[in-house]
């Protein structure tokens, strides 16, 4: 069965800093890939998907991600955040159900 | 476009009370699914359905029931709810095919006393 890991609860990180956060999976095939952000109070929103082809992949608001087989990672970069980056980010894989990484918190310092 | 239409958005039931959260999609995808999300839990898939007729168990299904008689619509029952189903509940559509990103609804927030 398909499963996600995102090792950090929470990140914190000033604004206009470089940002990763991290994705872990677990699947047997070649996985689809999500990520998706949740601003306070609000409902969930893609940011970008991977199923094949190139491995690094962009995304919305300047964000983009790198598949890495060998590690088996899936890892959301932005080069430099905003204050509007403060939310939680959820990686997700997909087969014939989508799983969701437990979340990972990001804290933008001033 | 409605996308993926949720109701109630808010609810309050007592312990034991059963109730059925709605959820209705107009996109013509073929899945949907249920989550929950709970602090530091992440979103949790309770059932999800590829088709019309079919339903399959998520990671938390015990104390839920769903149905799928149309493509359109996929209801959540709790037949006897428990404080532990105090939570947010998203419903989310997708089309079967690549790469299936999911569409959501703008969640459900149930508190059972």
């Amino acid at each position: 069965a398909q499963s996600v890991t995102q090792p950090d609860i929470h990140i914190t990180v000033s604004e206009g800093a470089s940002l990763e956060l991290r994705c872990n999976y677990s699947y047997g095939a070649t996985p689809y890939l999500f990520w998706y952000v949740q601003s306070p109070g609000q409902g969930l929103q893609l940011l970008l998907k991977y199923f094949s082809g190139d491995t690094l992949v962009q995304g919305i608001k300047g964000f983009e991600a790198e598949f890495k087989r060998s590690q088996s990672s899936f890892n959301l970069r932005k080069p430099s955040v905003h204050w509007s980056d403060a939310a939680e980010y959820f990686c997700a894989v997909r087969d014939d159900k989508i799983i969701f990484g437990k979340g990972t918190r990001l804290h933008i310092l001033p | 476009n409605a996308g993926v239409t949720q109701t109630p958005k808010f609810q309050v039931l007592k312990t034991g009370q059963s109730m059925t959260l709605q959820c209705a999609q107009d996109m013509n995808h073929e899945y949907m699914s249920w989550y929950r999300q709970d602090p530091g839990m992440g979103l949790r898939l309770i059932h999800y359905s590829v088709g019309a007729g079919i339903t399959d168990q998520g990671e938390v299904p015990n104390g839920y029931n769903v149905s799928r008689s149309t493509t359109e619509d996929f209801p959540l029952r709790l037949l006897s709810a428990a404080p532990s189903q105090t939570s947010v509940y998203f419903c989310a559509s997708s089309y079967n095919g690549l790469p299936g990103e999911l569409f959501f609804g703008e969640g459900s927030r149930l508190t059972v006393l």
